[in-house]
């Protein structure tokens, strides 16, 4: 199946600070997706993105599908942007999600 | 009322006991996922089923069973629970766009401990 590898693995920030989290794919994908699990379990769908760019607010993200990466922008960081953030993706060949290690964001005030 | 409900929320259960979770949604979408979450290691997908007739293995089925009731309902059963299944396990549900799953909810997730 694919993999989905993402980096860093840990992120600490102050806020206010910006940062980028990257998600790197080792197949063609149909369907790409960024997720926040906030420090209490829950998951929250944050963009849905198989190519191009997308902007929510302080949140961004950038697909590159033909170089199989995807790159989530988070500026002005804010305390509750703590969580975890997963990137998921699904192939051409599959029908499920499948998710990344994550990437876990601590900012501090 | 959540879009996704997920019962129990929290749950001990002995080595080698039946144990059902069960997810009921009110999106109106099509697919339904079973997922587990390990720390360290995102989640991992168990089950899905794109409707009701469907069903399908996911990454690590071996140990569980899933059944698919009705569009709106899909629960997980570990038939001989072993400890290293203790988990966080989520449901999921999405529904079919031109570019595969869309609109993906999770429920709150069930945190099952295996003793």
């Amino acid at each position: 199946g694919i993999q989905v590898e993402q980096s860093p693995p840990d992120l600490i920030l102050q806020e206010g600070a910006n940062s980028t989290l990257r998600c790197n794919f080792s197949d063609s994908v149909n369907n790409l997706q960024w997720f926040h699990q906030n420090p209490w379990g829950q998951l929250i769908n944050l963009f849905y993105i198989p190519s191009g760019t997308k902007q929510n607010g302080r949140l961004s993200a950038t697909t590159v599908a033909t170089e199989r990466y995807s790159l989530l922008y988070i500026s002005s960081s804010q305390t509750t942007d703590s969580g975890v953030y997963f990137c998921a993706v699904e192939g051409y060949n599959n029908n499920d999600m499948r998710f990344g290690a994550g990437t876990r964001l601590t900012v501090k005030p | 009322d959540a879009d996704v409900t997920q019962t129990p929320r929290n749950r001990i259960t002995k080595t080698g006991k039946r144990i059902m979770l069960e997810c009921s949604q009110t999106k109106g979408h099509d697919r339904m996922y079973w997922y587990r979450q390990d720390p360290g290691l995102g989640l991992r997908l168990i089950y899905y089923s794109f409707d009701v007739k469907d069903i399908n293995k996911g990454e690590i089925s071996d140990g569980y069973s899933v059944s698919r009731q009705a569009q709106a309902k899909f629960s997980l059963s570990l038939e001989s629970a072993i400890p290293n299944q203790t988990a966080l396990y989520f449901c999921a549900t999405s529904e079919t766009g031109p570019m595969g799953s869309m609109g993906y909810t999770f429920g709150s997730g069930t945190r099952l401990t295996v003793v």
